[in-house]
């Protein structure tokens, strides 16, 4: 079955500050799908990237960037000087991509806050 | 365009009752997913909804859960008698066939 582990559970950094958000999975399947999610305190869950499996390339997208690395079946995110409005739980998820339902695979979630 | 509705945004209700929760996806979404979010905790999947093939219901808790989708449109999650542990935020999803999902801003169901 697939995993997803966010070990830690709570940071806080002061605004400016870069931050990394730790993702480990676990899957059995060689093709699978990595997202993470933004979970402000309006409770929405806002998307963020969307990874395939055979696609290792790093990604930025602003402020933000994803390591996706299959050696160590992790798929981390960094945000680079933190903003107040960053403030919010964020979720990475798997989906596996054999046969059946696309459901996501969560993990609990890491609350960052940012204090400025 | 639209995003992903629901409602209503909050209910509260006695234990023991039943209570329905809305969701209109995206237009033109094939697939539609119920996911469960207790307080503090990730979220778990419930149910699963892909145009008109028979539905992925191995999320559910316990048969007090159903739900109902009608072709590519609205989907209602009904929870009967309900139960204080029931209390949690209800989201809805939808996407293209496995594309991303893109959430709706919840039902949060409080039971007393």
């Amino acid at each position: 079955a697939q995993k997803v582990t966010q070990a830690q559970t709570e940071i806080s950094v002061v605004e400016k500050e870069d931050v990394t958000l730790d993702c480990v999975y676990e899957t059995r399947d060689t093709t699978y799908y990595l997202f993470w999610y933004k979970q402000p305190p309006s409770g929405e869950l806002v998307f963020l990237i969307r990874r395939n499996s055979f696609d290792e390339q790093n990604e930025i997208s602003g402020r933000y960037s994803w390591n996706f690395q299959k050696s160590t079946s992790s798929f981390n995110f960094t945000i680079t000087a933190s903003q107040v409005v960053d403030s919010a739980v964020y979720f990475c998820a798997l989906i596996q991509g054999g046969a059946g339902s696309y459901q996501l695979t969560f993990g609990k979630g890491t609350k960052l806050s940012v204090i400025p | 365009g639209a995003g992903v509705s629901q409602s209503p945004s909050n209910k509260v209700t006695e234990k023991g009752k039943d209570v329905e929760l809305r969701c209109d996806p995206i237009s033109g979404h094939t697939a539609l997913y119920w996911y469960r979010q207790r307080l503090g905790q990730g979220l778990e999947f419930l149910i699963y909804f892909q145009g008109n093939s028979a539905p992925d219901k191995s999320g559910l808790p316990s048969d007090r859960f159903s739900a109902e989708r009608t072709g590519e449109s609205v989907s209602t999650l009904t929870i009967q008698r309900t139960q204080q542990e029931d209390s949690a935020v209800y989201l809805c999803a939808s996407s293209l066939a496995a594309g991303t999902q893109y959430f709706g801003p919840g039902t949060r169901l409080l039971v007393l």
